[in-house]
């Protein structure tokens, strides 16, 4: 069973950078595509972008100024930054996998979501 | 960039109803539009892929239309469990979901 889970600062300062790292556990990270989303309290998912294990990235166009992606296939693992944060960007933050494929194109496992909050 | 716009935001139904929520998209999405769950403090779980498809391990009650800029997923004989937040997703251009159904009842 693949599971997924993030880890970060649960705190960020004003116009800092937001560093998380999603960890892949049960299963390889290489040959599938690798997304981050996020979510606001009381509010919707909100795309932020995705990355494939070969380092290829596709960005959500209102973030794309801020986002930086990585792939680390030695540790089963990637990673998000998000620079320039403001309270806006306060959200639980989740990662999942995305199958693009064939038989179709959707995230299937998801991280239990950590909570990163922006606040001096 | 592709819009998805659902409706209701929210709806108050009683166990056994029929539950009809709609996704429309800002372009032409053909089959590309998945439908998930979102219970409070989870995170979402796929219930239905292109459209129509039910991933597996969904109960036959979730079933999902629709094809260009309009789509339906619907709940037949709405069960306590069901209560949730629902979204749907288009995978046409990047990634964009619709700003969510809460289901209550």
């Amino acid at each position: 069973q693949v599971q997924l889970q993030e880890s970060g600062p649960g705190l960020v300062k004003p116009s800092e950078t937001l560093s998380l790292t999603c960890t892949v556990s049960g299963g390889s990270i290489s040959s599938y595509y690798w997304s981050w989303i996020r979510q606001p309290a009381g509010k919707g998912l909100e795309w932020i972008g995705r990355i494939y294990t070969s380092g290829s990235t596709n960005y959500n166009p209102s973030l794309k100024s801020r986002v930086t992606m990585s792939v680390d296939t030695s540790k089963n693992q990637f990673s998000l930054k998000l620079s320039s944060v403001t309270a806006a960007d306060t959200a639980v933050y989740y990662c999942a996998r995305e199958i693009v494929g064939a038989t179709g194109d959707y995230f299937d496992y998801w991280g239990q979501g950590t909570l990163v909050t922006v606040s001096s | 960039d592709i819009q998805m716009t659902q409706s209701p935001s929210s709806l108050s139904a009683s166990v056994g109803d029929r539950v009809t929520i709609t996704c429309r998209a800002s372009h032409d999405i053909s089959k590309f539009l998945n439908w998930y769950q979102q219970k409070p403090g989870k995170a979402p779980k796929l219930l239905i892929y292109d459209a129509s498809n039910l991933e597996r391990g969904v109960p036959s009650r979730f079933s999902g239309g629709g094809s260009g800029t309009e789509f339906t997923f619907t709940i037949n004989s709405l069960q306590p469990e069901d209560i949730a937040t629902y979204y749907c997703q288009q995978h046409d251009d990047l990634r964009t979901f619709g700003q969510g159904t809460k289901l209550e009842i």
